[in-house]
């Protein structure tokens, strides 16, 4: 376990459909991360958020949107879904995310299926 | 941006025989290299990591080395188990990039008995 939570684990929902994925971040790390993981893409880096601003953002459509709240804990909104938004969604966390490169820890996960 | 290749995409050792696995990386700004473990359907886990101040690592039977002069890293897991067999990413990162990490495309280590 590596203290990094994901909810929910399994979401399955319907083309043009909007949904939300939630991220707590290991205690006291400061930066969230979001990948997303694809059979074709692989694991790719979508955005970054260090103690509630936005730090790096990847390839990530503009139907996508990701915010960090007080609390630490991180949303990623993904709206007007297509086919191609299925996969595997990971959120990672990290102490720091600035000044310095530290390890990132992965939550479990969250699978998307649109259908 | 930066590019990661990794090489090969499948790898089938016996049980006990080592296996390496290579990665080159494209942004000289790189300086921090993971390597993650993925079982199906898993998250990502962290095995080892290197920075670019230092040259090889190991810890039990896994190393990794880095040559910054030649853009490249490898993986090396001695006197592997059935249990090694997963999905095998490297990674690169670097300060002034947020921290992100850009991924390898994976190796499929497969240990047979």
């Amino acid at each position: 376990d590596s203290g990094v939570t994901q909810t929910p684990k399994h979401l399955i929902t319907a083309t043009g459909q909007r949904v939300t994925l939630r991220c707590s971040p290991r205690s006291g790390d400061l930066s969230v991360y979001w990948y997303q993981q694809s059979l074709d893409q692989g694991l790719q880096f979508l955005i970054q958020y260090y103690n509630g601003e936005e730090r790096a953002k990847g390839n990530i459509l503009e139907r996508f949107s990701a915010q960090q709240f007080p609390d630490l804990h991180s949303e990623l909104n993904l709206s007007s879904l297509e086919l191609g938004d299925s996969a595997l969604y990971f959120c990672a966390s990290s102490v720091r995310g600035q000044g310095s490169v530290d390890e990132q820890f992965f939550g479990p996960g969250t699978r998307l299926t649109v259908l | 941006g930066e590019n990661v290749e990794q090489h090969p995409s499948t790898l089938s050792v016996q049980e006990g025989d080592s296996a390496v696995i290579k990665c080159t990386y494209s942004d000289s700004a790189s300086n921090y290299f993971p390597w993650y473990k993925q079982e199906l359907g898993k998250r990502p886990q962290l095995i080892i990591d290197i920075r670019s101040n230092v040259g090889e690592k190991k810890d039990q039977r896994i190393a990794v080395t880095l040559n910054k002069t030649a853009k490249h890293f490898s993986l090396h897991i001695t006197e592997t188990q059935p249990e090694d067999s997963a999905v095998y990413f490297c990674a690169a990162s670097s300060t002034g990039g947020g921290n992100k990490l850009t991924f390898g495309t994976g190796t499929q280590l497969k240990v047979e008995l």
